[in-house]
């Protein structure tokens, strides 16, 4: 199993540009979420779905979309970007039981981006 | 609304001393309580989790926490620190609402050789 997967490791943007960050899953968790992790601020939820087609929104959803049409990708896009939105974004997985998150998060590499 | 405070940023220790992480939260309904850690450059990874029962809960590598309600704490402790711990360490609990992550910012372990 290759776990979580996560494309790109690094990307730089300039303001206004938008793109895709890429999340794919081998385990069939139903449950996927997007993190966004800032120095000092630990990590933040940006959107989560708890199964194929249902995605809800976490603690800091604007400026991103999320969709979910398999079990096994979930990508994160960014509309139009802005240098606030320089980050690390871990997309992580997890079984879930009744929609409800269990007890361990599957997370993967990470994606280092600078908006510029 | 449900808080999780890390008291420290980072915590400097030697090698093969002890080492005490804290963690707090606010008082919930339920609680399910996690230490992830994150190596350098890597993702979060499961370190242990307080679900329910004995209230001390272990690691396979040598930490473990304990679960305070009264304190409201879940504090990480090892007894003997190795180069290899040298990582940032999460706290999180399981909010109530929506079954959500909380996460405290984290504590960085630096072992002095």
């Amino acid at each position: 199993n290759a776990g979580v997967t996560q494309t790109p490791k690094f990307q730089v943007l300039k303001t206004g540009q938008s793109m895709t960050l890429q999340c794919a899953q081998d385990m069939n968790h139903e449950y996927m979420s997007w993190y966004r992790q800032d120095p000092g601020m630990g990590l933040r939820l940006i959107h989560y779905s708890v199964g194929a087609g249902i995605t809800d929104q976490g603690e800091v959803p604007n400026g991103y979309n999320v969709s979910r049409s398999t079990t096994e990708d979930f990508p994160l896009r960014l509309l139009s970007a802005a240098p606030s939105q320089t980050s690390v974004y871990f997309c992580a997985s997890s079984y879930s039981v009744s929609g409800q998150v269990p007890y361990e998060q599957y997370f993967g590499p990470g994606t280092r981006l600078t908006v510029t | 609304a449900q808080s999780v405070t890390q008291l420290d940023s980072q915590v400097p220790v030697f090698e093969e001393a002890p080492v005490e992480l804290r963690c707090n939260y606010s008082s919930s309904v339920s609680v399910y309580l996690f230490w992830y850690v994150q190596y350098p450059n890597q993702g979060l990874q499961l370190l242990l989790k307080y679900l329910s029962g004995s209230t001390l809960v272990e690691s396979i590598n040598g930490f473990e926490a304990e679960f305070n309600k009264s304190q409201t704490s879940f504090h990480l402790r090892k007894p003997s620190v190795h180069i290899s711990d040298t990582a940032e360490y999460f706290c999180a609990v399981r909010r109530d609402s929506n079954y959500q992550l909380i996460w405290g910012a984290g504590t960085k372990l630096i072992i002095k050789p």
